[in-house]
């Protein structure tokens, strides 16, 4: 068990620009998502997936915001048109589902994105 | 209201007993969680505790857990400096049961 990965760990941008993050789960983790932090806030959900499928969106992803998880392994999320907003931690988390119980989240060390 | 609610700072002696509180929303949350996050990195899990249970001990940790009032704590018995960091509440709600639900978390500082 090596852990939920996250690549970047950093990464710096221009306003308009569009990014892309990996995230790879543990690998016997059919459940994955995607939480956004900023400074002295907890983690705010934006989206999960259960193998392939997009089960749910929070409305704070906005449209320049898309998330895939294409062969229910590993997923990228990518924003465009980046805004100063949007500077923050992303993070990644992954979870076993199965029989009606969650195992409980496990989180990678995320992407600090910063807009300039 | 919808917040899960902590307060935001904390600070004890090296060897004292921390205790970190947090008051959740939904009297229907399934599981209920405590992470730990040093700066600059992710979440990591501490323990965790199912909502027909109201104690669960874990080593140095005690979670004990009030349904009527909709009150969780952590309790850190022996704290050292290495237990600085924020820690964060969080719940698992019946009506939406991927996604977690965390508070602003605690800051904790332990002086030597």
């Amino acid at each position: 068990d090596t852990g939920v990965s996250q690549n970047p760990r950093h990464k710096i941008t221009k306003r308009g620009q569009n990014v892309t993050f990996r995230c790879d789960p543990i690998s016997e983790h059919n459940r994955l998502y995607w939480y956004r932090q900023t400074l002295g806030q907890g983690p705010e959900f934006l989206t999960y997936f259960q193998n392939e499928a997009q089960l749910e969106k929070s409305r704070l992803l906005s449209d320049r915001f898309s998330a895939e998880r294409p062969k229910g392994s590993f997923s990228t999320l990518e924003i465009q048109r980046t805004e100063q907003g949007d500077s923050a931690m992303y993070l990644c988390a992954s979870s076993h589902y199965g029989g009606g119980d969650n195992s409980p989240l496990h989180f990678g060390n995320g992407t600090r994105l910063t807009v300039t | 209201g919808e917040d899960v609610e902590q307060s935001l700072f904390l600070s004890v002696r090296e060897g004292d007993s921390s205790v970190i509180n947090c008051t959740y929303t939904d009297s229907s949350s399934t599981y209920l969680y405590w992470y730990k996050q040093e700066p600059g990195a992710g979440l990591q899990l501490l323990t965790y505790i199912f909502s027909n249970m109201d104690m669960k001990q874990d080593q140095r940790l005690t979670v004990l857990l009030n349904k009527k009032d909709k009150h969780l704590s952590l309790r850190i018995a022996d704290t050292q400096t290495g237990d600085s960091a924020i820690y964060f509440c969080a719940e698992r709600r019946g009506s939406t049961l991927g996604r977690l639900y965390f508070g602003r978390g605690t800051q904790l500082t332990v002086w030597p």
